[in-house]
């Protein structure tokens, strides 16, 4: 069983479009969530973070964990064509820095 | 510079040749990471150092061989590569291993291909 698992997409949507980015994780003991962007040609940046359960909103993105369905969502309202990348959420234990990554959503917004 | 640079971006090597990739970060940071992407999978960590000192071998084959001569510079020589190995290869900076929300800053990667 994967770790950490993501749907790879890729998913289309037109500019403007709430788009919803899940993730499920098996390991309940890591309390850390990330999610990163990764634009092509470039490496991963850190978009935010949560920590155990909750939501976190952070201008037009909302980080979501639902501990109880081991559920990791990322809402993005208004999304724009810069808002294309692929996006990775990661888990990590928190008592030393090692990240869990998903294998990332192609996200494509299209005008 | 600015964040963490690797050297080169793109790399073609045949199986039997010996190469090195390059990592510098600007940060000043105290741990550094290796990464393999392949495509449709998991960011996949090959090695940890931190404060110069290997903490981390996540299993990884010996051709690929990490090198910390200092905490700004992370070397990966590869020798005797197989075409599976072909990859991104991504390093990574954090102030040091600690946990918490210790953000990870990634260089751009080296697109690695063996032939």
């Amino acid at each position: 069983q994967k770790e950490v698992e993501q749907d790879p997409g890729p998913l289309s949507v037109p500019e403007g479009a709430i788009v919803s980015l899940n993730c499920t994780y098996s390991n309940s003991a890591f309390q850390y969530f990330m999610w990163y962007r990764q634009y092509s040609r470039k490496g991963p940046e850190l978009l935010m973070y949560t920590y155990s359960s909750g939501n976190k909103e952070d201008g037009r993105f909302t980080a979501q964990v639902d501990k109880s369905s081991k559920y990791i969502s990322l809402f993005i309202r208004d999304s724009q064509p810069s808002d294309s990348a692929t996006y990775l959420c990661a888990q990590s234990s928190g008592g030393y820095n090692k990240l869990i990554f998903g294998a990332g959503t192609r996200l494509a917004v299209h005008p | 510079e600015t964040g963490v640079t690797q050297t080169p971006r793109h790399l073609v090597m045949g199986m039997t040749n010996k190469k090195s990739l390059k990592c510098e970060q600007h940060l000043g940071h105290n741990a550094m990471y290796w990464y393999k992407q392949s495509a449709k999978k998991p960011l996949e960590l090959m090695f940890v150092y931190n404060f110069k000192e290997q903490t981390e071998n996540n299993s990884v084959p010996s051709r690929f061989s990490p090198e910390c001569p200092n905490s700004s510079h992370l070397f990966l020589h590869l020798h005797t590569l197989q075409p599976e190995d072909s990859a991104l290869y991504l390093c990574a900076s954090s102030q040091d291993t600690g946990g918490g929300a210790n953000e990870q800053f990634f260089g751009p990667g080296t697109r690695l291909t063996v032939l």
